[in-house]
């Protein structure tokens, strides 16, 4: 069955560093989607992006967030200066044609 | 925006019991929906969806119906296992962004 990797599983960082999550789509899909979930609440949209560039974010998804797809198969979400609060699970999401996406196991990142 | 309300949790059963969660939505469209399972330590995987009214999705014993007058999804399962142990996501989605509910733990035991 085909997956969405993420990686790194686990990222522990300081306070205003940048990180960036990296997630590899499942490769036929053409839809692509970052999530996250603080502990202990609901998941979040973040942002989706489709042919090359963002179709929709969330107003969670701010100046400190950006997404880029570098080459034919990575899809990250970089940080750019990490907060206390932005320490959460996030969770890549792929899809074919924009609905019944599949999620890949999660980066947790930890703002220390 | 698209909102979900799910039945709160934690709820606990014992193996073979019927179990309902609730969900109902609000949405100025027809959204799909969909139930997602989060099993400990993993990522969201999707149990079931329905794209339009009336329609029932069902997978591994699990079924819901898309029920426009009453703005429900609710999921049920006859018989449930220990290992339906999890915690259950019902989501919205209307364009490209699915909308989650609060996520209900279900716990099973033996």
């Amino acid at each position: 069955e085909p997956e969405v990797t993420q990686t790194p599983s686990h990222q522990v960082t300081q306070m205003g560093q940048e990180v960036i999550l990296r997630c590899v789509p499942i490769s036929n899909h053409l839809y692509f989607y970052w999530y996250r979930q603080i502990l202990g609440q609901k998941v979040e949209f973040l942002v989706s992006f489709y042919n090359n560039e963002i179709s929709e974010k969330s107003e969670i998804f701010d100046d400190q967030f950006s997404v880029e797809r570098p080459d034919g198969s990575n899809f990250t979400l970089k940080i750019r200066s990490t907060k206390l609060e932005d320490s959460a699970m996030y969770f890549c999401a792929s899809s074919e044609a924009g609905v019944g996406y599949t999620f890949g196991s999660g980066t947790r990142l930890t703002v220390v | 925006g698209d909102s979900v309300t799910q039945m709160e949790g934690p709820v606990t059963l014992s193996e073979e019991a019927f179990l309902t969660i609730n969900c109902t939505y609000t949405a100025t469209g027809y959204p799909s929906l969909f139930w997602y399972v989060q099993y400990p330590g993993e990522g969201l995987q999707l149990l079931l969806k329905a794209t339009k009214a009336d329609d029932k999705g069902s997978n591994k014993g699990f079924e819901a119906t898309y029920r426009k007058e009453t703005t429900s999804f609710h999921l049920e399962k006859g018989s449930v296992q220990v290992s339906d142990s999890a915690v259950y996501f019902c989501g919205a989605g209307s364009g490209s962004r699915l909308t989650f509910g609060e996520g209900t733990q279900l716990t099973v035991n033996p």
